[in-house]
């Protein structure tokens, strides 16, 4: 069974661009999860899709955003790229009930310059 | 912040057993322990969860003590390859569902010794 797949696996990006990830979950999964990794805030949770509709939100400003395709893949974007956006992106996918685990992506590596 | 203390760093001998501790002593009824690691520039790698028995799989085994305040992670016999950060996260998971919003701690780094 494939696991959760996150395309690209690099980005170099300016700052004020923009930036689109994807993410394809573990098949039948129908939660997916945005994270930020960075070495001073360390994992940070971004925000959480299921059918289509975001469900959780993190404390990230309104330039990051994502959505939720009827197959359950998911983007997220960020607008007005700043150097503080220098992160790993982690995807992560679950079934919706009960204590079955998140699985993780390997990750979108972004860098600002 | 984490719902979860964990030591910042562990040393372990190749080939032994590693014993990784975790409190939680704020956890509630409802809530798992969960286990995960991250080796570097990966994503974190599930590991094992539990509510209040003991679990085992091929990975490790999770030890819970009874009043659920505090968990251990066992890697029964350490490689090289487990050298990572491991880190300890409780989750509200029912009937109702689960909260995927993880709150990560800073974890402790495993460093497996040749």
């Amino acid at each position: 069974k494939a696991g959760v797949t996150q395309t690209p696996r690099y980005l170099i990006k300016t700052r004020g661009q923009q930036v689109t990830l994807s993410c394809s979950p573990i098949s039948g999964h129908r939660s997916v999860s945005w994270y930020q990794q960075t070495p001073g805030q360390g994992l940070q949770f971004l925000f959480e899709y299921f059918s289509e509709t975001q469900r959780n939100k993190g404390n990230f400003p309104g330039r990051f955003s994502g959505r939720q395709f009827s197959n359950s893949r998911s983007e997220m974007n960020v607008s007005t790229l700043e150097l503080g956006d220098s992160a790993l992106y982690l995807c992560a996918s679950s079934w919706d009930r009960g204590p079955s685990p998140l699985h993780f992506g390997n990750g979108t590596r972004l860098t600002v310059t | 912040d984490a719902k979860t203390t964990q030591p910042t760093s562990m040393d372990c001998a190749e080939g032994r057993a590693a014993n990784l501790p975790c409190n939680h002593s704020t956890i509630s009824g409802n809530e798992y322990v969960y286990w995960y690691r991250q080796i570097h520039s990966q994503g974190p790698q599930y590991i094992i969860h539990g509510l209040k028995n003991n679990e085992t799989n091929e990975m490790a085994s999770l030890i819970i003590t009874e009043d659920r305040k505090s968990s251990t992670l066992i890697l029964p016999h350490a490689t090289l390859r487990d050298t990572a950060v491991y880190y300890c996260i409780v989750r509200v998971a029912d009937d109702g569902g689960a909260t995927n919003k993880l709150i990560f701690g800073t974890g402790t780094l495993l460093a497996v010794q040749p």
